[in-house]
């Protein structure tokens, strides 16, 4: 069975500023799929940013970059310029590549973006 | 595109009670995924209906159940009611069978509180 561990439950960072959000997951499957989703306050989950295990090339997206240690099983999650905006909880998830799609979640860090 | 909307937003049942939460997955997604959000937690996956069929189970009892429908609608139905299911219950939708690993579009839930 696969575990997720976000060691973080909270972090708060003035706006602007860098943050990082840490995940380390444990798994024996070789080629997997790691996510980050955002919920705000809204409830709806919103995906951020995904990472094919088998891709060395950590994935970018605008402001939200990845720091993917697969030998480490680390995923961490880069937040730059951080807004109001970035304001929730940030879960990392993990789906394997075969079998059912489900994923499988951190209990979450809830991020507060200071003013 | 209409995203995944899901009914009611909120509901509060007498424990013993059966409770159905309706969820209309994303406009052309025909996979529709059931998540559990305790308080505090990350979701847990319940289980996935692709083409009416379920396709993958969580670790749920059986008063735990769902129908998918012609139109890729999905319900959630729980007997039974106990404390423990109350919980942010969570839809997700993705286009087709082996999509999800691109990311699911979300619902905002339904806040089931159980007395």
């Amino acid at each position: 069975a696969q575990t997720v561990t976000q060691s973080q439950p909270e972090m708060s960072v003035q706006e602007a500023e860098t943050v990082t959000l840490s995940c380390t997951y444990d798994t024996s499957e070789n080629n997997y799929y790691l996510f980050w989703y955002k919920q705000p306050p809204s409830r709806q989950m919103i995906l951020v940013i995904r990472q094919e295990a088998y891709k060395q090339q950590n994935a970018t997206e605008n402001r939200f970059s990845v720091n993917f240690q697969k030998a480490a099983k680390s995923f961490s999650l880069k937040i730059s310029d951080s807004q109001l905006g970035d304001t929730a909880m940030y879960f990392c998830a993990f789906m394997k590549q075969l079998g059912n799609e489900k994923l499988t979640f951190g209990t979450g860090t809830r991020l507060t973006i200071i003013p | 595109e209409t995203g995944v909307t899901q009914s009611p937003t909120h509901l509060i049942k007498t424990r013993g009670q059966q409770v159905t939460l309706r969820c209309s997955s994303q406009s052309g997604h025909n996979t529709v995924s059931w998540y559990q959000q305790a308080l505090g937690q990350g979701p847990q996956f319940i289980f996935q209906y692709y083409r009416e069929e379920e396709n993958g189970r969580g670790n749920f009892p059986p008063r735990f159940s769902g129908l998918q429908f012609p139109n890729y609608s999905s319900e959630l139905n729980v007997n039974a009611l106990e404390l423990d299911d109350s919980a942010l219950y969570l839809c997700a939708s993705s286009l087709a069978l082996g999509q999800g690993k691109y990311g699911y579009t979300f619902g905002s839930g339904t806040r089931l509180t159980v007395v």
